[in-house]
């Protein structure tokens, strides 16, 4: 078992380029989750998905977009990328919303310039 | 008033002492507690599960009080490989999860 892959590790965009963040999860969970941590800060809920085909937005969803085509993969999209969108990203899944330890994947560091 | 509130720290404490973390957390529907731990520049990775008859795992324990809504974590015998930020998760059922801002721990030589 892999567990929860994320890519790339690192990335550097400019102002206004547009990108994907890959997430994939071996587990056959349900729940998967994005969430962003800034320097000092605590982890910050994007996006989430309760099953395939079934997205909703967190507490910070503004200039991204999810889908959940597979149970396996919930990639996040950033559209016009900002300097606020620097942090790092953390994809997770877990069993379900509500029940069972939840798993992270490595975390990927994007630098907005 | 926060979701989940921990002590601020950072706590440093020499190699071999005892430490206790605390956290409280505001929604009663609160169903599943855990305890993460996140080193620098790195994922949070899962410590222990909390139950409401208390836990223990080596050299951790962690304490749930529903009723005052606060959980604990001890460690003894602290090693310098517990430096680490410690991370309170609450789960309401059928919720998302809620995370602390975590609490920083160094151990010193």
């Amino acid at each position: 078992n892999a567990g929860v892959t994320q890519t790339p590790k690192f990335q550097v965009l400019k102002t206004g380029q547009s990108m994907t963040l890959q997430c994939a999860q071996d587990m056959n969970h349900e729940y998967m989750s994005w969430y962003r941590q800034d320097p000092g800060m605590g982890l910050r809920l994007i996006h989430y998905s309760v099953g395939a085909g079934i997205t909703d937005q967190g507490e910070v969803p503004n200039g991204y977009n999810v889908s959940r085509s597979t149970t396996e993969d919930f990639p996040l999209r950033l559209l016009l990328a900002a300097p606020s969108q620097t942090s790092v990203y953390f994809c997770a899944s877990s069993r379900d919303r509500g029940r069972g330890e939840q798993y992270f994947g490595p975390g990927t560091r994007l630098t907005v310039t | 008033r926060k979701e989940v509130e921990q002590d601020p720290g950072p706590f440093n404490v020499p190699e071999g002492a005892t430490v206790a973390f605390n956290c409280t957390y505001s929604n009663s529907a609160s169903q599943s507690f855990f305890w993460y731990r996140q080193d620098c520049r790195k994922e949070p990775k899962l410590l222990m599960s909390v139950y409401s008859s208390g836990n223990e795992d080596g050299r951790f324990t962690a304490q749930l009080n529903r009723a005052s809504q606060y959980i604990s974590l001890l460690i003894r015998d602290s090693k310098l490989s517990d430096s680490a930020t410690y991370l309170c998760v609450v789960n309401p059922l059928g919720q998302n999860f809620v995370f602390g801002p975590g609490t920083r721990l160094s151990v010193l030589p």
